[in-house]
């Protein structure tokens, strides 16, 4: 079945240190992205790729940092300057429909700052 | 920044009743869209409409776009317990960058 593989589910991490969270697609999608989303809240763009070794600057991409080295992944690496981490992390892919960015979503990566 | 609102931000009904939500958007779109996310889940595509069309159906799902007025609805009917959950839409501008509204939840009650 084709589809997007985050890991891992649940990520616990003290203060000061990085955390890389991983995204795989299969659904040989040019385009990925990753989100956060806070309780009760929307989605943010943290970081989008359209193709393989170039990505963009979503609109929260400080203390975050990505990789596009393969087109299947797209790690997502949350550092220390990230002031509050503490979220649901949501990776996907999109296809164009003639014209149109549909997005597929993997289950999501909940991190914790303890 | 946050391109679609949703209104209500939570709608509680009763099962058989419709659910009505609404989105409201700033800037001009080449579509919009709706997805669903189920607690603690990844959110789910449902439906997708151009700016050029003004209604859609998908079984059970109505969205209408009315581009003067930058709004979208999304009617569920006849809606079931299976139906709780979050709902988004999100707004295509041309870019790679979909941008999401703040959700509305959906209690349906059993």
């Amino acid at each position: 079945d084709g589809g997007i593989t985050q890991s891992p589910k649940y990520l616990f991490r003290k203060e000061g240190q990085n955390v890389t969270l991983s995204c795989e697609q299969n659904l040989n999608h040019d385009a990925m992205y990753w989100y956060r989303q806070d309780p009760g809240q929307g989605l943010r763009l943290i970081y989008y790729s359209q193709i393989v070794n170039d990505f963009q600057k979503g609109d929260i991409a400080e203390g975050y940092s990505v990789s596009r080295e393969k087109k299947e992944s797209f790690p997502l690496t949350v550092t220390s300057a990230q002031k509050n981490p503490t979220a649901f992390y949501l990776c996907a892919s999109s296809s164009d429909r003639a014209g149109a960015n549909v997005l597929t979503f993997g289950a999501g990566s909940r991190l914790t700052v303890l | 920044s946050q391109q679609g609102e949703e209104d209500p931000q939570a709608l509680s009904i009763q099962e058989g009743e419709n659910a009505t939500m609404n989105c409201s958007y700033k800037t001009s779109i080449n579509n919009l869209q709706w997805y669903r996310q189920n607690s603690g889940r990844g959110l789910v595509h449902l439906i997708l409409i151009r700016s050029n069309e003004r209604e859609k159906h998908s079984g059970r799902l109505r969205v209408t776009l009315d581009t003067s007025k930058k709004s979208s609805s999304l009617l569920i009917t006849a809606s079931r317990a299976a139906d709780t959950a979050s709902y988004f839409c999100a707004t295509d501008d041309s870019s790679y960058k979909l941008i999401f509204g703040s959700g509305t939840r959906l209690l349906v009650r059993p």
